[in-house]
């Protein structure tokens, strides 16, 4: 079975831009949750999608935002860039919620000049 | 609110001896309990859980991990580490009693370093 996949892996912008992010999760699977990785912040939860609604939802300002699709794909979006949304950005996506294990994306590595 | 702590930002230890990776946590009721390891330029992989039962877990690659709920604490543990062990180690809980679905929370992380 595939695992959990992430495109773009790479992605340079500039400040003010604003850039998505896709998260296909493992087949089956229904609950998609984001998570933002900096060397100083560590793992910071964003938002966790289950049956395109949004579940939980971190403490980061407006500009994040997310979407889960009927076929359980999710996209997050940050708008008007700022240099400290430079970062790993992880999607995990489970069977359901509660106790499941997640499993993590590979990650997209954002990089706002 | 759930949390976790992780004291050791890294642990150092020689090839072939016992590794241990320290974790506490605290939430309102039993925890759903997590280990998840970091390679560089990776994502986390799933290295065991503990949800209910023995407090023993085994999990992935040798690891084990007990859960001490008198100490609120959940330590990875493995007889003999590996290089290839090397990487960064992430515990994580989840309070399955507030709101229904709390969300997972990560600790800091834990550089483990194997040295040959």
């Amino acid at each position: 079975k595939a695992g959990v996949t992430q495109t773009p892996r790479y992605l340079i912008k500039t400040r003010g831009q604003q850039v998505t992010l896709s998260c296909s999760p493992i087949s089956g699977h229904r609950s998609v949750s984001w998570y933002q990785q900096t060397p100083g912040q560590g793992l910071q939860f964003l938002f966790e999608y289950f049956s395109e609604t949004q579940r939980n939802k971190g403490n980061f300002p407006g500009r994040f935002s997310g979407r889960q699709f009927s076929n359980s794909r999710s996209e997050m979006n940050v708008s008007t860039l700022e240099l400290g949304d430079s970062a790993l950005y992880l999607c995990a996506s489970s069977l359901e919620r509660g106790p499941e294990t997640q499993y993590f994306g590979p990650g997209t590595r954002l990089l706002v000049l | 609110a759930q949390s976790v702590a992780q004291p050791e930002d890294q642990v150092n230890v020689a090839e072939g001896n016992p590794l241990t990776v320290k974790c506490t946590y605290s939430v309102s009721g039993n925890p759903y309990l997590f280990w998840y390891v970091q390679y560089p330029n990776r994502g986390l992989q799933f290295l065991l859980k503990y949800i209910t039962g023995d407090n023993l877990v085994k999990g992935s690659y040798g690891f084990e991990a007990e859960f001490n709920k008198s100490q609120t604490s959940f330590h990875l543990k493995k007889p003999s580490a590996l290089v290839s062990d090397s990487a960064l180690y992430f515990c994580a809980v989840r309070d399955p009693y507030s709101g229904g679905y709390q969300k997972v929370t990560f600790g800091t992380g834990t550089k483990l370093q194997v040295i040959p």
